[in-house]
């Protein structure tokens, strides 16, 4: 199956820092989300970007999908900003309604 | 709009007994997918129902169940619990079983077993 890898696996910030995370697959794929899961647990949908780039305050993505990675930008980050950010994706028309994890980057912010 | 809303949110069963699980999706979503998050697999996809129908299913045991009702509510049963059953269990709604569609998650039941 597709193998999806998230680096760095931790970031430390200081507030008012940026920071990239990056998430690499090994197939084509036609679906891929990045969310913030909060500390209940509870995962919070950021961008659905399967290819391009968009942005949405403080927060930005970029898919480019025929080098199978996406990137997530995090600029000006605040406490609030911390927890474990995840993406997901899907392969193309096989088993089209399961989506594939990375292992999250767990993100600290601190004040 | 309502979001995706799963009951209980937190339960604590004895090893060997059943549970199970409720997930109501986004108002018009017909499409609901199972997540079992623990730390040390991830997030591993359970199964997804579309239109009452089990359209996909992931590598787990024949005791985790699901099934989807006709308001697109859906249930999922763990039945001779295991201590390694213990995890967030998460539900999402999409739109449709199509695969270029958003999904949302819902706030999770925390299950434990002792």
């Amino acid at each position: 199956g597709i193998q999806v890898e998230q680096s760095p696996p931790d970031l430390i910030l200081q507030e008012g820092a940026n920071s990239t995370l990056r998430c690499n697959f090994s197939d084509s794929v036609n679906n891929l989300q990045w969310f913030h899961q909060n500390p209940w647990g509870q995962l919070i949908n950021l961008f659905y970007i399967p290819s391009g780039t968009k942005q949405n305050g403080r927060l930005s993505a970029t898919t480019v999908a025929t080098e199978r990675y996406s990137l997530l930008y995090i600029s000006s980050s605040q406490t609030t900003d911390s927890g474990v950010y995840f993406c997901a994706v899907k392969v193309r028309s096989t088993n089209a309604g399961k989506s594939t994890f990375g292992d999250g980057t767990t993100l600290t912010v601190k004040p | 709009k309502a979001g995706v809303t799963q009951t209980p949110r937190y339960l604590i069963k004895t090893r060997g007994q059943q549970v199970t699980l409720s997930c109501s999706p986004i108002s018009g979503h017909r499409s609901v997918s199972w997540y079992q998050q623990t730390p040390g697999q991830g997030l591993q996809f359970l199964f997804e129902y579309f239109s009452e129908t089990q359209r996909n299913k992931g590598n787990f045991p024949g005791r985790f169940s699901g099934r989807q009702f006709s308001n697109s509510r859906s249930e999922m049963n763990v039945s001779t619990l295991e201590l390694g059953d213990s995890a967030l269990y998460l539900c999402a709604s999409r739109i449709t079983d199509a695969e270029a569609y958003e999904q949302y998650f819902g706030p999770g039941t925390r299950l434990t077993v002792t």
